[in-house]
């Protein structure tokens, strides 16, 4: 069973800033996605990675298969960033698996 | 396209008691799967469903079962219900075939609450 463990489990920080969160799991994949979490609770996907990097705007997602470790980067950040984001791997059969999910809260 | 639904939004019950929860895939995907999200954690696979029948699951007992329609939107359906079972119940649909993963596509969620 995979485990996904993200970093850091919540984050305030100053609108403007640059701001990185980064997962990591234990067990090979074929796909890794960020996926974004509002208080409603619908949750957006922002990325699927499988290798190297992809750029959406102000967001940047990177992977490393063989350090089994990604990171989502967002530039300029804004209180509507706030959200919480979910790291996500697909491996085996079983669906995805989740990590607990980073809490991000942008002030003005 | 109005991506994934689902249905009902908000949804109580009380222990005991039945309950079914409704998810229509986006246009073009056949593939749904069911995932539960307690409060404060990350989602926990429940079951996947394709051509009708039930293909993978997840560590959840048989007290949740599901089905899949001709026009592969899918029902969940949780019995005798726990206070545990309150979650939010979100359902992804993608579209199989090719070569590689398709991306899953999330759908707004059911939020349970069972008394």
């Amino acid at each position: 069973k995979n485990e996904v463990e993200q970093s850091p489990q919540n984050l305030t920080a100053q609108e403007g800033e640059f701001i990185t969160i980064n997962c990591s799991y234990s067990v090979g994949i074929s796909a890794l996605h960020w996926l974004q979490q509002h208080p409603g609770g619908g949750i957006v996907s922002l990325f699927m990675l499988s290798s190297g990097k992809k750029k959406h705007g102000r967001l940047i997602a990177t992977i490393n298969i063989q350090e089994k470790h990604s990171s989502l980067h967002i530039t300029a950040s804004h209180p509507r960033d706030s959200a919480v984001y979910i790291c996500a791997v697909k491996g085996g059969a079983d669906g995805l698996t989740f990590g607990k999910g980073t809490h991000l809260i942008i002030q003005p | 396209d109005a991506g994934v639904t689902q249905s009902p939004t908000h949804l109580i019950k009380t222990r005991g008691q039945q309950v079914t929860l409704r998810c229509s895939p986006k246009s073009g995907h056949d593939t749904v799967s069911w995932y539960q999200q307690a409060l404060g954690q990350g989602p926990q696979f429940i079951f996947q469903y394709y051509e009708e029948e039930e293909r993978q699951r997840g560590n959840f007992p048989d007290r949740f079962s599901g089905h899949q329609f001709p026009n592969y939107s899918s029902e969940l359906n949780v019995n005798a219900l726990l206070l545990g079972d309150s979650a939010l119940y979100l359902c992804a649909s993608r579209k199989t075939g090719g070569s590689s993963y398709n991306e899953q596509f999330f759908g707004p969620g059911t939020r349970l609450t069972v008394l």
